[in-house]
């Protein structure tokens, strides 16, 4: 079953504009969701977790258990922001990630 | 910051020959992690391990597949008989605690089989 589902594959945005980067799950206990990033080149690394309700680099995400989802947002992309974005949950012994969304902001 | 190393960076095999990944986990990390990602695919669990033993595996993680910590620092992914289909991005992560805890990811080993 699929856990984590991304539906958008690919996602173009303007610079100063606006991005949200979708994230479903489908998990009947209590999730633990993560937001990893991964730029050219380099490592996957944490940007978010839902439970520090913390915002990195301009991002935010919420989670909304009536619609199992943990959406992605900034406000005003930035170029740098251009990468690869998974949404991953933890269900205590593993890790489900989505097939990912790859950002692409452009100036 | 410390950071989960992985070497090597490429490794190309022979089909049906023995490859061997190697991890070096933060060095007071407990909980132990190999994934897997195909080209153009998601990343994929294969396993966790914890205070020597395998705590869980996925159903890609067949009897050709085996892990070991042989030092206390090594954290090693074998692959025996490798399939042209076992070519990937092998990706090692760790985690102070397991359970809900983020896991830091080495670079990854990218394995190709011929």
């Amino acid at each position: 079953a699929q856990r984590v589902t991304q539906p958008e594959k690919l996602l173009s945005v303007f610079k100063g504009a606006p991005v949200e980067l979708k994230c479903n799950y489908s998990y009947s206990g209590s999730p633990e969701l993560f937001w990893y990033v991964q730029y050219s080149r380099q490592r996957l690394q944490l940007l978010l977790r839902h439970i520090s309700r913390e915002s990195i680099k301009g991002f935010t995400a919420d989670l909304n258990k009536g619609e199992t989802s943990f959406h992605l947002k900034k406000p005003f992309a930035q170029e740098e922001d251009s990468a690869m974005y998974y949404c991953a949950l933890n269900t205590g012994n593993q890790f489900y990630f989505g097939t990912g969304t790859s950002l692409t902001v452009i100036p | 910051e410390p950071e989960v190393t992985q070497t090597p960076s490429h490794q190309v095999t022979q089909m049906g020959q023995e490859v061997i990944l190697r991890c070096v986990p933060i060095s007071n990390h407990l909980y132990f992690y190999w994934y897997r990602q195909i080209l153009g695919q998601k990343v994929e669990f294969l396993v966790s391990f914890y205070n020597n033993e395998i705590s869980e595996k996925s159903e890609i993680f067949d009897d050709r597949f085996s892990v070991e910590r042989p030092d206390g620092s090594n954290f090693t992914l074998k692959i025996r008989s490798t399939k042209l289909e076992d070519s990937a991005m092998y990706f090692c992560a760790s985690t102070i605690l397991g359970g809900h805890q983020p896991q830091h990811f080495g670079d990854g080993t990218r394995l190709s089989i011929l």
